[in-house]
Parts: C-alpha cells; structure tokens; sequence
C-alpha cells in the first residue's frame, strides 16, 4: 500500500531541473506533496485530487494521473532553498495517508 | 493560529518505563493524527481521530501503545514498557480538509 518514489536522491546545481516521481498499486483518492528539512517537521506542499490535476506553488508544480495511478513533482529553476526531502503521500479514501520513503533532493550553488 | 504543538520535544526513557506524549492540534482542525518516523523513512501512520472519535489503529502498531483525544482537543500518545525499537520520532499532525499541519515531533530514545 506504500506507494513507491523515484529517484531516491537526486543532487542539481542551482538553477536546472528535477522530477519526483510517486506511483501507487491501489487507485487513490488523492496525492499529497511535502518536504522535510533536516531535523523539522514535514511541510505541506500541495494536494491533488482530480486525475489529471496539475497544480502549482511558486516554482513548483505537480500532476496526477489518476488512471495511471500516478503523481509526478516538478522543480523549476530550482533553488537552494529547495534541498530537502521530499514525500509523497496517498490516500485510498479519504482517511489517512500513507508516506512513501522519499526522494532527498540536494542542491549545490 | 499557533501551529501544532508537541510535548516534551525530547523524552530518553529506560526500557520498560511507560512514556506519554501530548499533541495540541490547531483549534479548528477535527482531524489528529499520529505517525513516527525513523531516520531515513518516511512518517509511518499509527492512528488517527476525527473530533474525539479514534477512526484507525495501525495494524502493526502493538497493544502497548495507546491514544485519545478528550473532548476532541489535544491528544495524548501512550507507550507502555517501552522498548528499544520504540526509538523515532513521534509526530503528530492535524487537518481540517487537505493538507496536513505537523507538529515539531517528540523525539524519543530508549536506552
């Protein structure tokens, strides 16, 4: 029931561009996107609930395809704020939601 | 609006002591969940409540742990007879519609 993430990690230079990417088995009710920073609490990011949904939060964006069961984050011209990990979450229903085990992002100046 | 709140933030207890954690959740958010987290993984779910009603146990969360939320406020998280793999972080997070809003955590260390 975890949904799976890909990469596990990934390091860009300040500036280019990532993909982050979260599959599940089950059909979903939504996908959520947050990201951690070293030693805080996960921070909410965006959720999807639609298939074909795409939404957007300042340079990040993120899609869903429902009927691939599917979510992809994307990072523009990413900056060093965004290091980080990052976790998709997904819910079946509209109970909880069960994390995947991340995809570390490092970006280098 | 001042976030969630968890205490303590930190707790090392020895093996067989029993711990508890106290979350105070945003005030109009009915929804509290638990989740602990180990290093390099994501939170693992372990329950949840809506207003003061306890929806979902994890199924691999053991009977030694407990949780309420009195009067669907604040919410504490019991461990009996700790043990060593109960070592993580403890979070909690509540939710109106949508996202989640986490709290700090409680780090716990059993030794």
């Amino acid at each position: 029931q975890q949904p799976v993430q890909s990469p596990q990690a990934v390091i860009l230079r300040e500036g280019e561009d990532a993909v982050i990417n979260c599959s599940s088995s089950k059909a979903l009710y939504s996908v959520h996107w947050y990201r951690q920073k070293h030693g805080e609490a996960p921070v909410f990011l965006m959720i999807l609930l639609k298939g074909g949904e795409q939404k957007g939060h300042e340079k990040i964006s993120a899609s869903f395809n429902e009927k691939k069961q599917q979510s992809s984050l994307y990072l523009t011209a990413s900056q060093l704020s965004y290091s980080g990990t990052y976790f998709c979450g997904t819910e079946i229903r509209d109970d909880k939601i069960i994390f995947g085990k991340g995809t570390r992002l490092h970006i280098l100046p | 609006d001042t976030g969630v709140s968890q205490n303590p933030r930190h707790k090392i207890t020895k093996r067989g002591q029993n711990v508890t954690f106290r979350c105070d959740p945003i005030s109009e958010h009915n929804r509290l969940y638990w989740y602990r987290q180990t290093l390099g993984q994501g939170p693992e779910f372990l329950t949840y409540f809506q207003n003061e009603a306890q929806l979902e146990k994890s199924r691999l969360l053991s009977d030694r742990f407990s949780a309420e939320r009195p009067k669907g406020s604040f919410s504490t998280l019991e461990i009996q007879r700790t043990e060593q793999g109960d070592s993580a972080m403890y979070l909690c997070a509540s939710s109106l519609a949508g996202g989640y809003t986490f709290g700090s955590g409680t780090r716990l260390t059993v030794v």
